[in-house]
């Protein structure tokens, strides 16, 4: 299994400032991702963060709001932007085994609250 | 319809009894499917894994899959309180998953 970093843990931010959060995964890994879970609810995919390219966003996400950060295998950042209570979540990265429709590893998450 | 659920909870057992979990899944692409707990707070964990029809036993846990149906199902045996938590079940093609809203499990002493 992958050892992933995430920071920060937790933050309490005001709405309209951003927020950038780091993900660092202990080997290469080809796809990572970013997932947010909101209170009570299931996790919804923001992104998909590809090494060298910009990242793919699920429908609803767009990448002015998330701006993603793919630098190198082992390294991604979220940036939530001009936040808004409504952006009071869990955030998650997660990465996979690098071969496809392997099960997913996830961070510790960070837990934003915007106020 | 969503594409992957879960039967909705809460769902209490008391110790001891056998716990059910189901999930059922929209897209016959995917391949794999996972179970991950996920306790209040938490990030989630993953406990199963299956990828063919049938059964798989890993300790007190088994998982079926039925590709036919499109359905995923969790049996948890000899259930213990620190098995309550939220589980999670998620489908997999391509390399993303898509989890289903969860199903809170509370195991009663």
């Amino acid at each position: 299994s992958a050892v992933i970093s995430q920071k920060p843990s937790r933050d309490i931010c005001q709405r309209g400032t951003s927020l950038t959060i780091q993900c660092q995964v202990d080997s290469q890994v080809t796809m990572m991702f970013w997932y947010r879970q909101q209170p009570g609810q299931s996790l919804t995919l923001i992104a998909t963060a590809n090494q060298g390219s910009e990242a793919t966003y699920e429908s609803g996400f767009v990448i002015d709001k998330f701006p993603i950060s793919r630098p190198n295998l082992t390294f991604s950042t979220l940036t939530v932007s001009n936040m808004s209570p409504e952006d009071s979540s869990i955030y998650l990265c997660s990465v996979d085994r690098g071969s496809m429709n392997t099960e997913a590893f996830f961070g510790q998450g960070t837990r934003l609250t915007v106020v | 319809q969503k594409e992957v659920e879960q039967n909705s909870g809460p769902l209490s057992v008391p110790e001891g009894a056998i716990a059910s979990l189901n999930c059922t899944y929209s897209d016959r692409g995917s391949q794999s499917f996972f179970w991950y707990r996920q306790y209040s707070g938490k990030s989630p964990e993953l406990i199963m894994s299956i990828y063919s029809n049938g059964d798989k036993e890993d300790g007190r846990f088994t998982a079926q899959l039925n590709k036919a149906s499109q359905y995923v199902s969790l049996l948890i045996r000899d259930s213990q309180p620190s098995d309550s938590a939220t589980y999670l079940c998620a489908a997999v093609n391509a390399g993303k998953s898509t989890f289903g809203d969860g199903t809170t499990l509370t195991v009663k002493p």
